[in-house]
């Protein structure tokens, strides 16, 4: 079955501490994307990805890194500069029109 | 810049009813509109994809409509169950911007 997998489900950040969230698809999709959600605030876009080796800030890119050296391969660096990092991250993929398709997500906590 | 207003915010209903949930957007510059369902603490799942070209889309209990001139999408689910009880998500494929916008959702809860 294709689908995308996040790694993993749940994850407990330490203060000053990077973490690494995955994301991996083989739906053979060109472009994909993180979104960060908190409670009352809907989806926001952190990151997304065209192309391999090609990627571009969504709207609250400070604090977070991507790189995307595979089709199928788009993790997600939470780093220290990242102030508020606790929320559900999802990841996502799409191709041309035929809409987007999600992960399960990524519980992010601060402790 | 496009903004995604889904109303009502939450919902309550005996089971069987029949329901709509509403979306609206205020650019009708868009590739597609795509209905999404979350259930708590899970990722989100596809419902019904409607092109910018069609008016509606149906799978099973679920039609999904779409009117780009006046900026307004419904879903209407047919005779609610309780296992539809969930966060309802209505997101535009901006054709300016090539981002996917979301709503804040319509929080459902069907009763038994």
């Amino acid at each position: 079955d294709g689908g995308i997998t996040q790694s993993p489900k749940y994850l407990f950040r330490k203060e000053g501490q990077n973490v690494t969230l995955s994301c991996e698809q083989n739906l053979n999709h060109d472009a994909m994307y993180w979104y960060r959600q908190d409670p009352g605030q809907g989806l926001r876009l952190i990151y997304y990805s065209q192309i391999v080796n090609d990627f571009q800030k969504g709207d609250i890119a400070e604090g977070y890194s991507v790189s995307r050296e595979k089709k199928e391969s788009f993790p997600l660096t939470v780093t220290s500069a990242q102030k508020n990092p606790t929320a559900f991250y999802l990841c996502a993929s799409s191709m041309g029109q035929v809409g987007y398709t999600f992960g399960s997500g990524t519980r992010l906590t601060v402790v | 810049k496009q903004e995604v207003t889904q109303i009502p915010a939450a919902l309550s209903v005996p089971e069987g009813e029949n329901l709509v949930l509403n979306c609206s957007f205020t650019d009708s510059a868009i590739y597609n509109l795509q209905w999404f369902r979350q259930d708590p603490g899970k990722g989100l799942t596809s419902l019904l994809l409607i092109q910018s070209s069609q008016r509606e889309q149906t799978s099973g209990r679920l039609n999904a409509s779409l009117d780009k001139s006046s900026g307004r999408s419904t879903l209407y689910i047919a005779a609610s169950q309780p296992g539809d009880s969930a966060t309802y998500l209505c997101a535009v494929h901006s054709s300016n911007t090539g981002k996917l916008i979301f709503g804040q959702g319509t929080t459902l809860q069907v009763k038994p």
